[in-house]
């Protein structure tokens, strides 16, 4: 079982350029989401998904979008990258009722150049 | 609005003695609590939740935390402490929607273990 999995593991891009981050769960949660890791800002939520087909926006969304197709992916899109954007990305998953814990995967870290 | 305050950055203790890693929360209604651990270039991983029940909360590799609502504190302990405990912790609150599992994490406290 491999949980949550995300691609690519890390990322250097230059500024401008479009870049999709890939996230994956074989659980079958209901819920998932996306934050940004900064150092000394903890975790924010940039976009989240209460179940397939809906999405929702976080605490800093500007600048991403996402799509929930089906319940197991959830990509993260920058469409047009900037360097503020340098930062370690982070999905996870739950189940989505409201007292659950979420899991997470394990990050991409991702430079703007 | 509902938020954590984590108010040290870090912590330090020596091998074997009692640690205790500090979190105080704002909520409206009742409180939702987590505790997730990050070992370096790793993802999180959840130690333990306060929901309702007893307010001390038993959790993974030994760590339990205190829910107290008069102080609206969760804190975080464990009795000996050990190298392997070396990592940063997140405290978490649930958000403002009851049907959704939404947290706001606090900005982190790493605690450095001592040999």
């Amino acid at each position: 079982i491999a949980g949550i999995t995300q691609a690519p593991t890390s990322q250097i891009l230059a500024a401008g350029r479009r870049m999709t981050l890939r996230c994956t769960q074989d659980m079958r949660h209901n819920a998932m989401y996306w934050y940004r890791q900064d150092l000394g800002l903890g975790l924010r939520l940039i976009h989240y998904s209460n179940t397939a087909g809906t999405t929702g926006k976080g605490e800093v969304p500007d600048g991403y979008s996402v799509s929930r197709a089906n319940t197991d992916d959830f990509p993260l899109t920058l469409a047009s990258a900037v360097p503020s954007q340098t930062s370690v990305y982070f999905c996870a998953s739950s189940v989505g009722q409201g007292s659950n814990e979420q899991f997470f995967g394990p990050g991409t870290r991702l430079t703007v150049l | 609005a509902q938020s954590v305050a984590q108010p040290e950055d870090q912590v330090n203790v020596a091998e074997g003695n009692p640690l205790t890693v500090k979190c105080t929360y704002s909520v409206s209604g009742n409180p939702y609590l987590f505790w997730y651990v990050q070992y370096p270039n790793r993802g999180l991983q959840f130690l333990l939740k306060y929901i309702t029940g007893d307010n001390l909360v038993k959790g993974s590799y030994g760590f339990e935390a205190e829910f107290n609502k008069s102080q609206t504190s969760f804190h975080l302990k464990k009795p000996s402490a050990l190298v392997s405990d070396s990592a940063l912790y997140f405290c978490a609150v649930r958000g403002e929607s009851y049907n959704t599992d939404k947290l706001i994490f606090g900005t982190g406290t790493r605690l450095q273990v001592f040999p």
